[in-house]
């Protein structure tokens, strides 16, 4: 059973241009959060979603970010025109539906996004 | 809204001693799990110890072991005989209808 696998690993981008971040949930999740990390700071959530609807999107910046998480295919994190600010790692975590037994979040390793 | 707090954003502590990490959390709601999570410099998230809400005795992995202590909406980290291995940011995790992370506690182990 494959962890939550996150790609690309590291990622980098010219400010103005778009970044797309993918998050492939572990077998069986149907939930999924991303958060963002500054170097030597906690993680920031951005938004929670479910396939094919966003439960809370009160972390995400309101312009140039947008997120999805299709009813086939991976979740995706898109940054539209990135600027120098952008630059961070970016975790996805996915979990079963809350309130289940067996409740747990389970991380991919990160998308280190930097933008020159 | 959930929220979760730990209120040490840094501790350091000798190797071999035992050391605790504080975390409170507010919520109105009667069923949830908590999670203590440890990130070292790799960056990669580790699930470290998890308690859920409706067992009162409190979870132990090996070195760590918890004290929860629901009415006080407390759920802290006990690590003993501390490893250098244990350097990194602990993150503190409530989970009822959405998980909500502390801001972490970074602990540096001494040698």
């Amino acid at each position: 059973n494959a962890g939550v696998m996150q790609n690309p690993r590291h990622l980098v981008r010219r400010r103005g241009q778009e970044a797309r971040l993918r998050c492939s949930p572990m077998k069986g999740h149907s939930h999924v959060y991303w958060y963002r990390q500054l170097p030597e700071e906690g993680l920031k959530f951005m938004v929670y979603l479910q396939k094919e609807n966003i439960i809370d999107e009160s972390g995400m910046p309101k312009e140039r970010f947008s997120a999805e998480f299709p009813k086939e295919g991976p979740s995706i994190l898109r940054i539209q025109q990135v600027v120098r600010g952008d630059s961070a790692a970016y975790f996805c975590a996915s979990s079963p539906p809350p309130g289940g037994r067996g409740t747990e979040a389970f991380f991919g390793q990160g998308t280190r996004l930097t933008v020159v | 809204a959930q929220t979760v707090t730990q209120s040490q954003p840094e501790m350091s502590v000798q190797e071999a001693e035992t050391v605790t990490l504080s975390c409170t959390y507010d919520t109105s709601e009667n069923n949830y799990y908590l999670f203590w999570y440890k990130q070292p410099p790799s960056r990669q998230m580790i699930l470290v110890i998890r308690q859920e809400a409706y067992k009162q005795q409190n979870a132990t992995e090996n070195r760590f072991s918890v004290n929860f202590q629901k009415a006080a909406k407390s759920f802290s980290l006990k690590i003993s005989d501390s490893q250098l291995g244990d350097t990194a940011m602990y993150f503190c995790a409530y989970y009822g209808n959405k998980l909500v992370f502390g801001a972490g506690t970074i602990l540096r182990v001494k040698s």
